[in-house]
């Protein structure tokens, strides 16, 4: 079955430092993938997306995500973290053999040290 | 410029009451989904119409049904509200399906 999976629940990092979001997906064929991120209280705004090509995606924010096929997996990284960046991040597939749903992985809470 | 909007934004119910979530897009997308987010934040698609025709409905209970009255709107709508339908839906769209999803900014229902 298709899946997302985002090991870290929460993950903790002092500004200025950089940032690494693990995101491992299950799909059959080649996958479309995003990275959102949701503010608290607010919706989800799309930071960057994998439909084919250049493995390495830039997206808004000064965020970047890398395509490893072999690894099955999409990380999202910030070569430096902004206090601004603390949030909700979420990894999702997208199947577009089934109306282009989208599976969401679980998340991962961003906070961001002083 | 409001992208994808949702009315109400937040919602505060009796359980056993009927309620309509509202949902437009301006972005000229032909696809509609609803999502619901639960307490510990989990994303989980509900419905998606293209072209006002539904082509997505995920194992939710019948007591939910969506409406699309044109390619801009989709509506939810939810009979006999039970406890455990307190969450945050979710409106959102995009140009065809398996393209990049944009997302209105939530409703927070919540029934007593």
């Amino acid at each position: 079955a298709q899946s997302v999976t985002q090991p870290d629940i929460h993950i903790t990092v002092s500004e200025g430092a950089s940032l690494e979001l693990r995101c491992n997906y299950s799909y059959g064929a080649t996958p479309y993938l995003f990275w959102y991120v949701q503010s608290p209280g607010q919706g989800l705004q799309l930071l960057l997306k994998y439909f084919s090509g250049d493995t390495l995606v830039q997206g808004i924010k000064g965020f970047e995500a890398e395509f490893k096929r072999s690894q099955s997996s999409f990380n999202l990284r910030k070569p430096s973290v902004h206090w601004s960046d603390a949030a909700e991040y979420f990894c999702a597939v997208a199947l577009y053999n089934q109306g282009g749903k989208l599976i969401f992985g679980q998340g991962t809470e961003l906070s961001v040290k002083p | 410029d409001t992208a994808v909007s949702q009315t109400p934004k937040y919602l505060v119910t009796q359980m056993g009451n009927d309620k309509s979530i509202k949902c437009e897009q301006n972005l000229g997308h032909d696809t509609m989904y609803w999502y619901k987010q639960d307490s510990k934040k989990f994303l989980k698609i509900m419905f998606s119409y293209n072209n006002k025709e539904l082509i997505i409905n995920e194992t939710v209970p019948n007591r939910f049904s969506p409406k699309s009255p044109d390619k801009a709107h989709l509506n939810l709508h939810i009979n006999s509200l039970e406890l455990g339908d307190s969450a945050v839906y979710f409106c959102a769209s995009s140009h065809g399906g398996g393209k990049e999803q944009f997302f209105g900014p939530g409703t927070r229902l919540t029934v007593l």
